[in-house]
């Protein structure tokens, strides 16, 4: 049983392009969570999902940062118009239906814009 | 809305000794505590959970923490460190166990020295 995939481990992009991190949940999983982790800081929660739905997207930026969990396929986490202030760790983190506690961790995605 | 403090972003202590990494947390309804692992380039992972159940969780690789209501804390312990618990420790809390919107502290690195 795989645990939760994401792609690319490392993504480089220039100022003003276009960054989408992918997250593939634990096979049974039907929740989907992004954390941001910027440098020498705690992780912080940007949105939560369910397959077509957002559920909660509080901690995501008003602007330019958007994310979707469609019915089949990944979860995608799509930051446009990069700035260097998006530079951080990207962590996605799955569970199964509610009333379990435990979310499952990625190895993240470390964005670079340069 | 609840809060976690981890009091020292750095813990250095010689292999063999106890390793002590505090967690203070802040909610106003009861809690549920995580403290996850993270090593270098890799994901977090689930060293150990407190759901109301026991007050004195014991969690993987040798870790416990005990959850002291009186004293807002979650603290982790273990009696003697090896080399390999070199990483950084997150402390976290959530509000329920249907909706997991962990909130994290800022992190503890351990250093453990031979």
């Amino acid at each position: 049983n795989a645990g939760v995939m994401q792609n690319p481990r490392h993504l480089v992009r220039r100022r003003g392009q276009e960054a989408r991190l992918r997250c593939s949940p634990m096979k049974g999983h039907s929740h989907v969570y992004w954390y941001r982790q910027l440098p020498e800081e705690g992780l912080k929660f940007m949105v939560y999902l369910q397959k077509e739905n957002i559920i909660d997207e509080s901690g995501m930026p008003k602007e330019r940062f958007s994310a979707e969990f469609p019915k089949e396929g990944p979860s995608i986490l799509r930051i446009q118009q990069v700035v260097r202030g998006d530079s951080a760790a990207y962590f996605c983190a799955s569970s199964p239906p509610p009333g379990l506690t435990e979310a499952f961790f990625g190895q993240g995605t470390r964005l670079t814009v340069v | 809305a609840q809060s976690v403090t981890q009091l020292g972003s750095h813990v250095s202590v010689s292999e063999g000794a106890l390793v002590l990494l505090r967690c203070n947390y802040s909610s106003s309804v009861p809690p549920y505590l995580f403290w996850y692992v993270q090593y270098p380039n890799q994901g977090l992972q689930l060293l150990l959970k407190y759901t109301s159940a026991a007050t004195l969780v014991k969690g993987i690789n040798g870790f416990e923490a005990e959850f002291k209501k009186s004293e807002t804390s979650f603290h982790l312990t273990k009696p003697s460190a090896h080399m390999s618990d070199a990483a950084e420790y997150f402390c976290a809390v959530s509000k329920d166990t249907g909706f997991q919107k962990l909130v994290f502290g800022t992190g503890t690195r351990l250093l453990v020295s031979p």
